[in-house]
């Protein structure tokens, strides 16, 4: 059974460019959220997908976008670069319920803004 | 908003002794997931154990279990016969109503032989 899957496994960008990240979820599960996490902080929440829409959103710009496909995998896309936006991007996936479900975590993505 | 607060940014523990990393959060809501994550140098964010609010039972899961004080909005992880394998940030987030995953600022645990 395959678990949470992203790629790629790092990437060097420079300011004022674009990225595209993705993400499959771990089998079943048919929501993905997605996380930033800086050097030496926790994970913020950027935002949810399920059924194709955006469920939730953080405090992040319109500069960050994402997409959900029918298959539930994910891509995030970060416009128009800053050195800030450097940082490991995190997917994870669970299963849409009334209650809270357990999210599982991708290994990552380490995004690094030059 | 919920807040999520982890006072100790680094601890240590000798192997096979027993630690208790502290957490503590912030809400109004009633019903309420609570979780502990590890992530160790390779950066794979893995889920360590979970409790649930309404749920008056402290989870174990093998030799970790929790110290959850509703009252006091605390939820302390206690890790038993620590193995070298456990060193690693160890996350404490909140969840509710399967809105966005709040996550405190992590504590360094690093088991010494």
């Amino acid at each position: 059974d395959a678990g949470v899957t992203q790629s790629p496994t790092h990437l060097i960008k420079t300011r004022g460019q674009q990225v595209t990240l993705r993400c499959s979820p771990k089998s079943g599960h048919d929501t993905v959220s997605w996380y930033q996490q800086a050097l030496g902080q926790g994970p913020q929440f950027i935002f949810q997908y399920y059924e194709e829409e955006e469920r939730q959103r953080g405090n992040f710009p319109d500069r960050f976008s994402g997409h959900q496909f029918p298959n539930y995998s994910s891509e995030l896309n970060v416009n128009a670069l800053l050195l800030g936006d450097s940082a490991l991007y995190l997917c994870a996936s669970s299963f849409w319920t009334s209650y809270t479900d357990t999210q599982y975590f991708g290994p990552g993505t380490r995004l690094t803004v030059l | 908003a919920q807040t999520v607060t982890q006072s100790q940014p680094e601890m240590s523990v000798q192997e096979a002794e027993t630690v208790t990393l502290s957490c503590t959060y912030d809400t109004s809501e009633s019903n309420y997931y609570l979780f502990w994550y590890k992530q160790p140098p390779s950066r794979q964010m893995i889920l360590v154990i979970r409790q649930e609010a309404y749920k008056q039972q402290n989870a174990t899961e093998n030799r970790f279990s929790v110290n959850f004080q509703k009252a006091a909005k605390s939820f302390s992880l206690k890790i038993s016969d620590s193995q070298l394998g456990d060193t690693a940030m160890y996350f404490c987030a909140f969840c509710s109503n399967n809105n966005d995953m709040r996550f405190g600022a992590g504590t360094r645990l690093t088991v010494k032989p």
